[in-house]
Parts: C-alpha cells; sequence; structure tokens
C-alpha cells in the first residue's frame, strides 16, 4: 500500500537559519498528490501546500516544495525560520482518485525554532 | 477558512460503554472522514462517507465502529462498545471534491 516517511521526528532551529523537512513517499500510482499539513497546538490540522506535477515548485506563505517522481520526495523548505513556525507538519499522499481523497500521512515532524 | 467543528474536545469513558463523536463539517462539502491518532503516532485513516455510505474503511475501522450523518446533521463516529486500545484523537475532515481536506480539531477520546 501507499506509504508516507518523514524521518525526522524533531527538528530544531535557530530562528532565521533555513528549514528543510524531509518527506518521502511509496506509491504505485503515476498521478498522486504530495501535500504539507501545518499542525499548530490546539488548533486543527490545515493544509500548507499540495502538488502533483513533477518538478514544479509550489510556494505558500513562505514555505515551498517541488514534487520530485524520480527520487519520491516531496521536501518542504523556507529560507528563514521564524519562531511561528514552531508546530508540527505532516507529509500526506493522495492517490487523487476524484472525490475520494483518502490522506495516508507520515508520522510527522515537530519544528522548533528557538531565538 | 472553512472550519471544521469536532463535539465533544474531549471524553473520558469507561471501557465498554458506548461513545458517539459529533462532526458538524463545512456546509457545501460532500465527503467526509475520520482519522485516529494515538499518542506519539501518525495520524491514520478509519473511514470515508459520501451520499450516505461508507466508501472506503481501514483495517482500524472495527466492527465495532460505525459512522452516520442523519438527514445533513452531524457526521458522527459511534464506537460500541469501547476498549482501551480506542483511546486516541479523532479528528474529522471533510471535502468538497478535489482533494484538499479540511480538519477539525479532533475529539481526545480516553477509555478507562
Amino acid at each position: 500500500g501507499d506509504s508516507v516517511t518523514q524521518k525526522e521526528g524533531l527538528v530544531t532551529l535557530t530562528e532565521g537559519l533555513p528549514v528543510m523537512l524531509n518527506c518521502t513517499y511509496q506509491t504505485i500510482y503515476s498521478n498522486a498528490f504530495l501535500f504539507w499539513y501545518v499542525h499548530y497546538l490546539n488548533e486543527s490540522p490545515r493544509l500548507l501546500l499540495k502538488s502533483s506535477t513533477d518538478n514544479k515548485r509550489t510556494e505558500h506563505q513562505g514555505f515551498h516544495a517541488t514534487l520530485h517522481k524520480s527520487s519520491s520526495s516531496f521536501h518542504l523548505q523556507k529560507s528563514s525560520a521564524q519562531l511561528s513556525d514552531s508546530a508540527l507538519y505532516y507529509c500526506a499522499l493522495s492517490r487523487a482518485t476524484g472525490g475520494n481523497n483518502k490522506l495516508t500521512f507520515g508520522q510527522g515532524t515537530v519544528l522548533s525554532v528557538i531565538p | 477558512g472553512p472550519k471544521v467543528l469536532q463535539i465533544p474536545s474531549h471524553q473520558i469513558i469507561d471501557m465498554g460503554q458506548m461513545v458517539t463523536l459529533n462532526c458538524d463539517p463545512v456546509s457545501n462539502h460532500l465527503y467526509f472522514y475520520w482519522y485516529k491518532q494515538i499518542l506519539g503516532q501518525q495520524m491514520e485513516f478509519l473511514v470515508n462517507f459520501y451520499n450516505g455510505k461508507v466508501m472506503e474503511k481501514s483495517k482500524l475501522f472495527k466492527d465495532q465502529f460505525s459512522v452516520e450523518r442523519p438527514d445533513g446533521s452531524y457526521f458522527t463516529l459511534k464506537i460500541q462498545p469501547t476498549a482501551l486500545e480506542d483511546s486516541a484523537v479523532y479528528f474529522c475532515a471533510s471535502s468538497f471534491q478535489g482533494n484538499t481536506l479540511y480538519f477539525g480539531e479532533g475529539s481526545r477520546l480516553i477509555v478507562v
């Protein structure tokens, strides 16, 4: 079945340094969608960005990611971390079969940004 | 942005009792989902629901679980009877079409 791997459980960064959260996936579906969701404490997980286009950079709120089907990766990046970026980040995959968009989640990476 | 509301936010229940978790999805959404997250683990798909029917369910969706959305009201997850391993945070999500899911804040269930 489908799977998503986020190797880092916790990433601690000093404010201002670049962010990179790793995500790799496995699926037999060539038109899969990849997502990043951000989950702040006591809030609901919300979509940060998504993509299904190979080698195209997608950006939102200062974050960006590029889907690379050749390496099955969708790493999340940001040029400069802010304290407010501290949250739990989930990478997820969908087979994009019309309305039935079951998401398969990775384990999540806690990003902790310190002054 | 669109909001999914979940009631209750948390509940403690005795093993063997019934519990109903309620979800008020985004108003024009057509697809509804439940996910389960055990403490320290990833969110895992339980079930999705469309047009009054379960479309797909995972192995985690045991026989003791059921979902319904009577007359366009709450989308509910019922567990009867509950077991200790049902302790988790249950997230409801909804989507219109396409593939963006909107999640609620979760219902924390503790079975004792």
